[in-house]
């Protein structure tokens, strides 16, 4: 079946260790999404690639960086992860246009101690 | 004023019943919309997109109303597994970027 995956599903680190979360689709989207969801708060949108193209939102902090090495594949690297930062991070998938939906992995969820 | 505005309920409502939730968006040049269903810990799921006339998935029915930038999303017959959280999503006018409302929980009993 084609599908979003993230992995890992839980991930624990430390404050300030650096830490990587992964997301591989295999629906050929030429869009991918990181959002942070915090409890009971809407998943909020921290950047997206239309293909190769990076594209930020205006209040992501510097500390959360991505790459996306290729069309499967999209990484979410937080550099210096702080309290602030324990969340869920939801990876989405779409293909570009204004009328298409958005198709989610199950998600990491972080821990920062 | 929320991008995307709805009542965080919780809404408790009997097996069986009929129930309503109520979304509006603040961007005039929203061009689509859609329902997502939220279980608690996992990721959000696609319930159905909302088109101008109005469309109905078996129980679901969702409205639009772009005068108002109002959308609904009726659920008729609750059963006990539509408890979860449904958010309202809108496309915010730019291609691709979608704005998600806090959702709204509903818990459904027996």
């Amino acid at each position: 079946d084609a599908m979003v995956i993230q992995n890992p599903r839980y991930q624990v680190t430390q404050f300030g260790k650096p830490v990587t979360l992964s997301c591989s689709q295999t629906l050929n989207h030429n869009v991918m999404y990181w959002y942070q969801q915090k409890s009971s708060q809407a998943p909020k949108l921290l950047f997206h690639y239309y293909d190769k193209d990076f594209n930020n939102e205006a209040d992501t902090p510097d500390n959360f960086q991505s790459r996306r090495p290729n069309t499967s594949f999209c990484f979410l690297d937080i550099r210096s992860p702080g309290l602030g930062d324990a969340a869920m991070y939801l990876c989405a998938t779409s293909r570009w246009g204004r009328h298409n939906e958005q198709f989610f992995g199950p998600g990491t969820r972080l821990t920062v101690l | 004023r929320k991008e995307v505005e709805q009542d965080p309920g919780p809404f408790n409502v009997p097996e069986g019943a009929t129930v309503a939730f109520n979304c509006t968006y603040s961007n005039s040049a929203s061009q689509s919309f859609f329902w997502y269903r939220q279980d608690c810990r996992k990721e959000p799921k696609l319930l159905m997109s909302v088109y101008s006339s109005g469309n109905e998935d078996g129980r679901f029915t969702a409205q639009l109303n772009r005068a108002s930038q109002y959308i609904s999303l009726l659920i008729r017959d609750s059963k006990l597994s539509d408890s979860a959280t449904y958010l309202c999503v809108v496309n915010n006018g730019t291609a691709s970027k979608l704005t998600f409302g806090t959702g709204t929980r509903l818990q459904v009993t027996l």
